[in-house]
């Protein structure tokens, strides 16, 4: 039961347009939300996160939406970069569980 | 701040045989993680610790997966006998407060063949 989904496996971008990541889930428990990024032979590094009281938070270029009725969130950069070509996982944390749950993962590649 | 060390970065045993992956999270970090990573899929937690005292093993195949942290700090992951389904990316996390900032190594490729 794959609880946090990201549903486009590749993204391809051309740099300086936006790139939107989306991820869906399913456990209405979920309450607090990170995007990582991965570049190959390297483990996975913070970007960005947001709670679920919230609906939009950004950081720099990054910004991340939670549409919580939805069940969706979105990570948007703007403008993109050659550099931003990784891996992206979307996660999720439940209530005082410690316990991070992935998606699979949305590769992008952003062309010149 | 050096970040978090795992060794090796690639292993290739063959199935029946032992194996083990050893991690050095950040100086200060009490929470270590030790997640599995499938081709095409995302981190699976295996275990976590707090300090030395495993508080989420529920998803580490007993069987054949051992983990420690001896001391509190360093960690090994062990594998005996490994399976050919245990080929996967096994990556070391640590934490400062809570789960909310997770650093990762590099990862440990194991082949299993």
């Amino acid at each position: 039961d794959q609880q946090v989904k990201q549903n486009s496996p590749s993204l391809s971008v051309q740099e300086g347009r936006i790139s939107i990541l989306n991820c869906d889930y399913t456990n209405s428990m979920f309450d607090y939300f990170l995007w990582y990024k991965k570049y190959p032979a390297e483990g996975p590094t913070f970007l960005i996160s947001i709670s679920s009281i919230k609906d939009k938070n950004e950081d720099g270029r990054f910004t991340v939406f939670l549409n919580k009725s939805a069940k969706h969130l979105s990570l948007h950069i703007v403008p993109s970069q050659p550099g931003d070509s990784a891996v992206y996982f979307c996660a999720a944390l439940e209530g005082t569980a410690s316990k991070l749950t992935f998606g699979t993962g949305t590769r992008l590649q952003v062309t010149l | 701040e050096a970040g978090v060390v795992q060794s090796p970065r690639y292993k290739i045993i063959e199935k029946k045989q032992p194996v083990a992956f050893w991690c050095n999270p950040i100086s200060g970090h009490n929470t270590l993680y030790w997640y599995r990573q499938n081709l095409g899929q995302g981190p699976e937690l295996l275990i976590r610790y707090e300090n030395e005292e495993a508080v989420d093993d529920s998803q580490l195949p007993k069987d054949r997966f051992s983990a420690e942290r001896l001391k509190g700090v360093d960690s090994t992951l062990k594998i005996q006998p490994a399976e050919l389904g245990d080929s996967a990316v096994y990556l070391c996390a640590s934490s400062l407060v809570g789960p909310y900032e997770q650093y990762f190594g590099p990862g440990t490729r194991l082949t299993v063949t």
